[in-house]
């Protein structure tokens, strides 16, 4: 039962225009969302995170979206580079799991591709 | 400052064996994560240590897999009697606190069970 989907395995889009990476969750106890970006042979580093009190929070070229009643959010990349070319994780946690929210659950990625 | 280490970068094995995984974290961070990603999967929470506390150890798919850390910073993953589907990349984490957003990641170590 995956509680968190990337339901798109990979998007490619040209340099200068907009990235979208989507994210659905099924688990409404989740209240704080996060994306990270992966390169090949490197480790996951965090990009921009979201509480469930926003609903938009932007960090230069990075923007998340929260839409809680569709339980979807949304990473914009504007303008794209093709250094943004990398495997995009969401993850997601709940401040009220017990004390455990550190656990993070993670998507499957979205592999995106910036062409030049 | 160097960031989260992980070594081996790769290891293959055979069924069977048991293999032992290691990871540095960043210093001065007291919590430590390790996570797993199989192939076309995202990544699975396996143990989560802070400081002196007891380990939470919920995520560790079976009783072949064990954890320690020791004196509060390094820490090893043992897998005994390595199956084929515990083939998967896995990786260290570490944060100051344990927040969520701080986690810093160690680029991995890809074992292969065959």
């Amino acid at each position: 039962d995956q509680q968190v989907k990337q339901n798109s395995p990979s998007l490619s889009v040209q340099e200068g225009r907009i990235s979208i990476l989507n994210c659905d969750y099924t688990n409404s106890m989740f209240d704080y969302f996060l994306w990270y970006k992966k390169y090949p042979a490197e480790g996951p580093t965090f990009l921009i995170s979201i509480s469930s009190i926003k609903d938009k929070n932007e960090d230069g070229r990075f923007t998340v979206f929260l839409n809680k009643s569709a339980k979807h959010l949304s990473l914009h990349i504007v303008p794209s580079q093709p250094g943004d070319s990398a495997v995009y994780f969401c993850a997601a946690s709940s401040s009220n799991s017990g004390g455990s929210n550190y656990k993070l659950t993670f998507g499957k990625g979205t592999l995106l591709t910036v062409n030049p | 400052g160097a960031g989260v280490s992980q070594s081996p970068s790769n290891k293959v094995t055979e069924k069977g064996k048991d293999v032992e995984l290691r990871c540095d974290p960043i210093s001065g961070h007291t919590a430590l994560y390790w996570y797993r990603q199989s192939l076309g999967q995202g990544l699975e929470f396996l143990i989560y240590f802070q400081g002196n506390s007891a380990p939470d150890k919920s995520g560790l798919p079976s009783d072949r897999f064990s954890a320690e850390r020791t004196g509060g910073s390094v820490s090893t993953l043992t897998i005994q009697r390595t199956q084929q589907e515990d083939s998967a990349v896995y990786l260290c984490a570490s944060s100051l606190r344990p927040l969520y957003n701080e986690q810093f990641f160690g680029p991995g170590t890809r074992l292969t069970v065959l």
